[in-house]
């Protein structure tokens, strides 16, 4: 069971390039999200999906994209990256009744110079 | 809005101290609580958690008590080992429509043999 799966694990990009993460899931999970994580601030929401065909921004949207047109994907697109765009990023994905537990993708480490 | 507040790390201990992680949190409605952990290089992986006041979640030899009258939900092991070394988040999840989770900044835990 891969559970969610994330790619590239690592990346390097020049500031202005633009790129997509990739996540999928395979617990048929209607909600996914997409998070940032950052030293000392936690993890912050980006975007997330209710649903094939819906989503919605969270608190630090700005700069990135997400579509989400099956269950089981929802890329993450950086438009032109900025070096403050430097992160670890995490897609998570989880059901959408009862049971709330998230589950977490391992991570994608993009470093923008 | 929501909030959560993690006692700041790192933290050291030796193997087999007792831990303790301090986590309070803001929430209108009935939050349910949650620990994840985070071991290097890992995405964050559920921990315990607890869905209604006076609730005990545990796991691993981890508890915590979901205090509604001190809005806590500290997190407690009597023996820590090297293996626990990792970063504890503690988080919340709204519990209306989307049910938006909220972390806390994490806290480092380094055991030292």
């Amino acid at each position: 069971n891969a559970g969610v799966t994330q790619t590239p694990k690592f990346q390097v990009l020049k500031t202005g390039q633009s790129m997509t993460l990739q996540c999928a899931q395979d617990m048929n999970h209607e909600y996914m999200s997409w998070y940032r994580q950052d030293p000392g601030m936690g993890l912050r929401l980006i975007h997330y999906s209710v649903g094939a065909g819906i989503t919605d921004q969270g608190e630090v949207p700005n700069g990135y994209n997400v579509s989400r047109s099956t269950t089981e994907d929802f890329p993450l697109r950086l438009l032109s990256a900025a070096p403050s765009q430097t992160s670890v990023y995490f897609c998570a994905s989880r059901t959408g009744t009862g049971e709330n537990t998230i589950y977490f993708g391992e991570g994608s480490w993009l470093t923008v110079v | 809005g929501d909030s959560v507040t993690q006692m700041e790390g790192p933290v050291t201990l030796s193997e087999e101290a007792f831990l303790t992680i301090n986590c309070t949190y803001t929430a209108t409605g009935y939050p349910s609580l949650f620990w994840y952990v985070q071991y290097p290089g890992e995405g964050l992986q559920l921990l315990l958690k607890a869905t209604k006041a006076d609730d005990k979640g545990s796991n691993k030899g981890f508890e915590a008590t979901y205090r509604k009258e001190t809005t806590s939900f500290h997190l407690e092991t009597g023996s820590v080992q090297v293996s626990d070394s990792a970063v504890y988040f503690c988080a919340l999840s709204d519990g209306r429509g989307y049910q938006k989770v909220t972390f806390g900044t994490g806290t480092k835990l380094q055991v030292i043999p």
